[in-house]
């Protein structure tokens, strides 16, 4: 089991510039969600899936668009690149099964827009 | 938004003391309280999943306690050691979908 992938680890893109940051799952969870953390504040929602073909927008969606075709993978795009989305994001995914919904996380995509 | 509030922001602590932290949680809908420790550069782990009130869990020196009713948890940690130097993040689950608070940095000086 690799758990929760994400790629790329680093990247830096130009104001303006599009991009999308992968993410893949290989434990069979229906919950997939995208997070950015920014210096002094926790993670953020930006935007979450509870199966393939389901998303939903979370506190902070604007500039980002998900899709979800399948259980194993939910990419996050940045349509038009800001400074202001410079960023860690993580992914994380986690089961519904019992009760637990306990998230598992990915080793984080570090983004810098100049 | 959901309100997750966890206090205190930060602390520093000399170790062998032991300390706790707060998280503060909306009382409706409620279907799980998560706590996780974060360290730096790496990604955050769960430590406790807590879905009953009246809940106490444990693990090693570090313990959690929870309150559905009133909306808060209690995370203890007995005799800090300098490797429990983290990041606790504590996290609602409602319907859907995860709030996550802003989470207390402990800092445990040898």
């Amino acid at each position: 089991n690799a758990g929760v992938t994400q790629t790329p680890k680093f990247q830096v893109l130009k104001t303006g510039q599009s991009m999308t940051l992968q993410c893949a799952q290989d434990m069979n969870h229906e919950y997939m969600s995208w997070y950015r953390q920014d210096p002094g504040m926790g993670l953020r929602l930006i935007h979450y899936s509870v199966g393939a073909g389901i998303t939903d927008q979370g506190e902070v969606p604007n500039g980002y668009n998900v899709s979800r075709s399948t259980t194993e993978d939910f990419p996050l795009r940045l349509l038009s690149a800001a400074p202001s989305q410079t960023s860690v994001y993580f992914c994380a995914s986690s089961t519904r099964s019992g009760s637990s919904y306990e998230q598992y996380f990915g080793p984080g995509t570090r983004l810098t827009v100049t | 938004i959901l309100n997750v509030e966890q206090s205190p922001q930060s602390l520093h602590v000399q170790e062998g003391d032991s300390t706790n932290f707060t998280c503060s949680f909306p009382s409706s809908n409620f279907y799980a309280l998560h706590w996780y420790r974060w360290e730096t550069a790496k990604s955050p782990e769960a430590l406790f999943v807590m879905t009953l009130n009246g809940d106490e869990k444990k693990k090693g020196r570090i313990s959690a306690t929870l309150n559905t009713k009133e909306g808060y948890s209690y995370l203890y940690i007995k005799g800090s050691q300098p490797e429990d130097s983290a990041t606790y993040l504590c996290a609602f689950k409602g319907a859907g979908k995860s709030t996550f608070g802003d989470g207390t940095t402990l800092t445990v000086k040898p």
